[in-house]
């Protein structure tokens, strides 16, 4: 069956180190997202990409870096890691743009 | 511009009766709008979703959903709620023209027995 996974599932981390984050997919979907998670907040879009070069940033990108070099991940990477990004973080796939979003387990990141 | 609001934070139900979590959404064009229940410590996976064909859609487990364009609301709702219907529940709303997904704050359905 295809799925999206995640990895790690939890990690803990200092300020100002550089962290990524791993999303793979075997949906062959273009479409990858990466959203965070934070009580009272819902889900916020951090990046996504509409296909293998494409990146684009969405309304909380400060930080954060993607990059897609093929159909089936995408990295996320904090640049220098912040307390105000401990979050729960989501990957996601969609076969069209505004189609059914298919989301991985998340992954638990704290900076301490 | 698109915008979604939940209109409660925290539902609370006993199992047995019926369940109603309130979405409104505003959008310029006409949008696709989801539900997706994220049960704890798990990803978000889709309950339902309207796609401008029947107002009335049906999902898993016995959720349904009715889109209301003259109020814009696409409010959930189960006959009956049980105990594993426990989690948090977001309404979602997706333009069609550009890449544009919002997620409500979310719902906390709680089920007591």
């Amino acid at each position: 069956d295809a799925e999206i996974t995640q990895s790690p599932r939890h990690k803990i981390t200092e300020t100002g180190r550089q962290v990524t984050l791993a999303c793979h997919q075997t949906w062959n979907h273009n479409n990858m997202f990466w959203y965070r998670q934070d009580l009272g907040h819902g889900l916020r879009l951090i990046h996504y990409s509409y296909g293998v070069q494409d990146t684009n940033k969405g309304e909380v990108s400060d930080g954060y870096s993607v990059s897609r070099s093929n159909t089936e991940d995408l990295p996320l990477t904090l640049e220098s890691a912040a307390s105000s990004q401990t979050s729960v973080y989501f990957c996601a796939s969609s076969e069209g743009i505004t189609d059914t979003q298919y989301f991985g387990p998340g992954t638990r990141l704290t900076v301490l | 511009a698109q915008s979604v609001t939940q209109l409660d934070s925290h539902v609370s139900v006993s199992e047995g009766t019926p369940v109603l979590l309130r979405c409104n959404y505003s959008s310029s064009y006409s949008p696709s709008l989801f539900w997706y229940v994220q049960h704890p410590n798990k990803g978000l996976q889709l309950l339902l979703k309207y796609t401008s064909a029947a107002t009335l859609v049906k999902g898993i487990n016995g959720f349904e959903a009715e889109f209301k364009k003259s109020e814009t609301s696409f409010h959930l709702t189960k006959p009956s709620a049980h105990m594993s219907d426990a989690a948090e529940y977001f309404c979602v709303v997706s333009g069609r023209s550009g890449f544009k997904t919002i997620f409500g704050a979310g719902t906390r359905l709680f089920v007591k027995a």
